[in-house]
């Protein structure tokens, strides 16, 4: 079956340092991948897209690459700040019209 | 605020009760969803609807039952549910357009307390 498998279920970095999260997806391919914020209570908050032509999307301080070799999409937060600490959701369309599916997430925590 | 607004954010239920979670959406889109999260669990999509009509129920058990009215409300009507559905149910919307980039707008979710 599709999935989407976000490896690491939390990562602990120093603020200033860059924050790397991996998202890896199994038996299909994707047209495109999804990465989502979500803060403790909320509900998840969309931040960047990147289709399956695109190598790199860059938000301020956000990038985002997808491998379709490696089957697999990294999200960098550059110059962390404890602002940044969250979950950080991967997410892309399996098969069904608008059928959006999520991988467990990464727990990010910036210490000062 | 996120455009999409659920009602109540916090539900205690008995396994025999009734009780409707609600979900608007002030953005114009043209389809909604519901999700359950449940804690180190992926987001599972249980319901989608387009323009209003049910395009996705992902096996879910009968006892949850959606109904969309419009295309700006979505409801989940709840009845003899069980402990291991507690969860956080989130509501979500998003406009379908043939490039569609299916991004989706959550609302803050309902927690679900079921006793």
């Amino acid at each position: 079956s599709q999935k989407i498998e976000q490896n690491s279920e939390a990562l602990n970095i120093q603020e200033g340092k860059t924050a790397t999260l991996t998202c890896n997806y199994t038996n299909y391919s994707p047209a495109y991948l999804q990465w989502y914020r979500q803060d403790p209570g909320r509900g998840p908050v969309f931040l960047l897209l990147i289709r399956e032509n695109e190598k790199e999307k860059r938000k301020e301080r956000l990038k985002v690459t997808f491998d379709t070799t490696l089957k697999q999409s990294l999200f960098h937060i550059t110059a962390s700040q404890p602002a940044d600490s969250a979950t950080y959701l991967c997410a892309a369309l399996s098969g069904g019209y608008n059928k959006l599916i999520f991988g467990a997430g990464t727990r990010l925590a910036v210490h000062p | 605020e996120t455009g999409v607004t659920q009602t109540p954010r916090h539900l205690v239920m008995g396994m025999t009760n009734k009780k409707s979670l609600k979900c608007e959406q002030h953005l114009g889109h043209n389809a909604m969803y519901w999700y359950k999260q449940s804690a180190k669990k992926p987001l599972e999509l249980m319901f989608v609807y387009n323009f209003k009509e049910q395009t996705e129920n992902n096996s879910v058990p009968s006892r949850f039952s959606p109904e969309c009215p419009n295309s700006s409300h979505l409801f989940l009507h709840l009845h003899t549910l069980q402990p291991e559905d507690s969860a956080l149910y989130l509501c979500a919307s998003s406009q379908v357009r043939a490039t569609n980039t299916g991004e989706l707008f959550f609302g803050e979710g309902s927690r679900l307390t079921v006793l």
